[in-house]
């Protein structure tokens, strides 16, 4: 089975920097990826590492480590529109399984 | 494309009626996937569909719920009889298979979702 631990909240103000981090335990693995969901919305992709790395993505960028089972996603220049929640999922053959969320909030 | 729709967008029903939920995948796309989504439970998948065939069901929580595909462009999600734990988001969501499953992200593209809400 697969199991993913993220932060359930964090909050940052404007114009900083965060990082969400998630750790996963899972048989079968390809790749990690981050989404995004506003509150009432619908998630969205952000990002995708299927190799050790970091992929950067303008504001955004992703961090695995496959030795770790460890990932990150760190927001850059915060803005309000940031204020969502983040899930990473592991991606196993053609399924995804998600994380918790981590709800972020980006005050001013 | 129009992306992924799903209707209706609400649902209001009491328990004990059948409520079904419609999917239109993204065209060309290969998988379809249904999900609930539950502030206790998270995201949740309950099955999905390759190529119109339902590949895992696992995540079906009981009987009272199926799904179905009948084509490349439709699929249902059935509650019968539905009761008030079923109330929830239920997503549907279609992604395309890349030709090189290492490098590729198979993005899953999410409908806007559908607000169950058994009474």
């Amino acid at each position: 089975g697969q199991s993913l631990e993220q932060p359930s909240e964090v909050t940052a103000v404007e114009g900083a920097i965060v990082q969400i981090n998630c750790t996963y335990q899972t048989s079968g693995f390809y790749g990690l990826s981050w989404y995004q969901q506003h509150d009432g919305g619908a998630p969205t992709f952000l990002s995708y590492n299927g190799l050790d790395g970091l992929e950067e993505t303008g504001r955004f960028s992703s961090f695995l480590s496959r030795s770790d089972s460890y990932g990150y996603l760190l927001l850059q220049e915060l803005q309000m529109k940031d204020s969502a929640s983040y899930f990473c999922a592991v991606n196993a053959g053609n399924m995804l399984t998600f994380g918790g969320g981590t709800r972020l909030m980006v005050k001013p | 494309d129009a992306g992924v729709i799903q209707s209706p967008r609400h649902e209001v029903t009491e328990m004990g009626q059948e409520v079904t939920l419609r999917c239109k995948p993204i065209s060309g796309h290969d998988y379809l996937f249904w999900y609930r989504q539950t502030m206790m439970r998270g995201l949740e998948l309950l099955i999905y569909f390759n190529n119109n065939v339902p590949i895992d069901d696992s995540g079906m929580p009981e009987d009272r719920f199926s799904a179905k595909m009948p084509n490349a462009s439709f699929s249902t999600l059935k509650i019968q009889p539905s009761e008030p734990r079923d109330s929830a988001v239920y997503f549907c969501a279609s992604s395309k298979l890349t030709s090189n499953r290492y490098w590729g992200t198979d993005t899953q593209y999410f409908g806007p979702g559908t607000r169950l809400t058994v009474l």
